[in-house]
């Protein structure tokens, strides 16, 4: 089972900072990793899959880099709407699917 | 507009079934793999089954495997979960999900709003 690492575990940024978060696999995925967005209440959104595709509707501050063992979601400006939780999750080897514990992204 | 609809949670006792529901609409549901992805509360996201377009590859996670069935009716657009031999550990708000547009099988792009299973005597 490949198992995600996510750090930091929360992170405190003011609105209109950047947010860089990590995405680590304890084996290579090649570039079959997506990120999710999660606020209370609300399902997980898709925000990116294949590790830098946004999926549709998903503003332009949201991009994703990385490939084999090593992930990052940049969101470019902080918007009030930005935080929230996300999770990054694997498809390259399964069964299973699996999902990183997530990272909170909390007003400063 | 795509939509995914859960039912059929609530609270079960230790030992206990239940049978979970997903009624799709807006899109072929007979062109879709499904899965089920469940979030125990305050914890993240599980995935623990997935059931291909015509229901003829079926997978599990570990944690539900041999006590959990997926099936599907695609003359009714319609997923299910029978589960069985319920655990305390198997509370969770239990989600529906495909990759939807675009997206590679594996992924979940649409979801529905969930459905609370509650294990607890």
């Amino acid at each position: 089972e490949i198992v995600l690492t996510q750090s930091p575990a929360t992170l405190s940024l003011s609105p209109g900072e950047r947010a860089t978060l990590s995405c680590r696999a304890s084996q290579s995925v090649s570039s079959y990793l997506a990120w999710y967005q999660q606020k209370p209440g609300q399902a997980p959104r898709l925000l990116i899959y294949d590790a830098s595709n946004r999926a549709t509707g998903i503003p332009a501050r949201f991009s994703g880099s990385g490939s084999g063992t090593d992930f990052t979601l940049t969101i470019s400006s902080l918007e009030p709407e930005d935080f929230a939780i996300y999770y990054c999750q694997q498809r390259s080897n399964w069964p299973p699917l699996t999902f990183g514990g997530g990272t909170r992204v909390e007003i400063k | 507009e795509v939509q995914l609809v859960e039912s059929g949670g609530g609270l079960v006792q230790p030992g206990g079934s239940l049978r979970l529901s997903c009624a799709a609409s807006g899109f072929t549901f007979s062109s879709y793999e499904m899965n089920w992805v469940r979030q125990a509360p305050g914890r993240g996201l599980e995935w623990i089954s997935y059931i291909s377009d015509s229901g003829g590859t079926i997978y599990y996670a570990d944690s539900v495997k041999g006590r959990f069935t997926i099936s599907r009716d695609n003359a009714k657009n319609s997923l299910y979960l029978q589960m069985n031999s319920l655990r305390a550990e198997d509370t969770a708000l239990y989600y529906c999900a495909n990759r939807g547009l675009g997206a590679r099988p594996g992924y979940f792009g649409y979801w529905g709003q969930g459905t609370l299973v509650t294990v607890s005597s």
